[in-house]
């Protein structure tokens, strides 16, 4: 069964430093997607960024980016130049294709706090 | 451009009551519809999704259940409400098609709580 694994419950940063946060999946699939989800106060998800499997480039959005390692089934992901707007829980999620329909499994989530 | 609705926005209800969270979807036909969970603290849990009119798919037993009688219409119902039901529900949308990855949008959500 495919899991996800984020084993930072918390961290925190100093506004316009770099923060990485940690997630790690387990599957047996060869063909699936990876995401971190933003969900602020609102509680609104929001995705942040996606990455291929089948691709070896790493996949960048802005001040985001991740470290994709396949062979680890390991995907940070990287936030530059952290701002305010960044503080709340980030969630990484695996999707891969279910036979009907794609299906999403998210881990238990980091809560990101921004300090000024 | 698409949009996802979700009503009400907070619902607080007694242990044994029935539940109707309703989600709607404008500027897509044919959507794949989930409903997921998000207890507190933790991360979210499909609950149903759906590939169609009446087609309906549960991912895990429980008090729920979940209908399509409409295109862009989703509803998670209960006819008896638990304790363990308390939680944030998500209704999310995506494209159906041939195999291959669809992102999936969520709705702003329902603040569920049961007394």
């Amino acid at each position: 069964a495919q899991t996800v694994t984020q084993s930072q419950p918390e961290m925190s940063v100093q506004e316009a430093e770099t923060v990485t946060l940690s997630c790690t999946y387990d599957t047996s699939e060869s063909d699936y997607y990876l995401f971190w989800y933003k969900q602020p106060p609102s509680r609104q998800m929001i995705l942040v960024i996606r990455q291929e499997a089948y691709k070896q480039q790493n996949a960048t959005e802005n001040r985001f980016s991740v470290n994709f390692q396949k062979a680890a089934k390991s995907f940070s992901l990287k936030i530059s130049d952290s701002q305010l707007g960044d503080a709340a829980m980030y969630f990484c999620a695996y999707s891969w294709y279910g036979g009907a329909t794609n299906k999403l499994i998210f881990g238990t989530g980091t809560l990101l706090a921004v300090q000024p | 451009s698409q949009t996802i609705h979700q009503w009400p926005a907070t619902l607080v209800q007694p242990v044994g009551s029935p539940l109707s969270l309703e989600c709607t979807v404008e500027g897509t036909s044919n959507p794949n519809l989930y409903w997921y969970r998000q207890a507190a603290g933790r991360g979210l849990q499909l609950l149903f999704y759906s590939v169609g009119i009446g087609q309906i798919s549960s991912e895990v037993p429980q008090n729920l259940s979940a209908s399509r009688p409409q295109d862009r219409q989703f509803i998670l119902s209960s006819k008896k409400l638990l304790l363990s039901d308390s939680g944030f529900y998500l209704c999310a949308w995506s494209e159906i098609g041939q195999a291959g990855y669809y992102e999936q949008y969520f709705g702003p959500g329902t603040r569920l709580t049961v007394t």
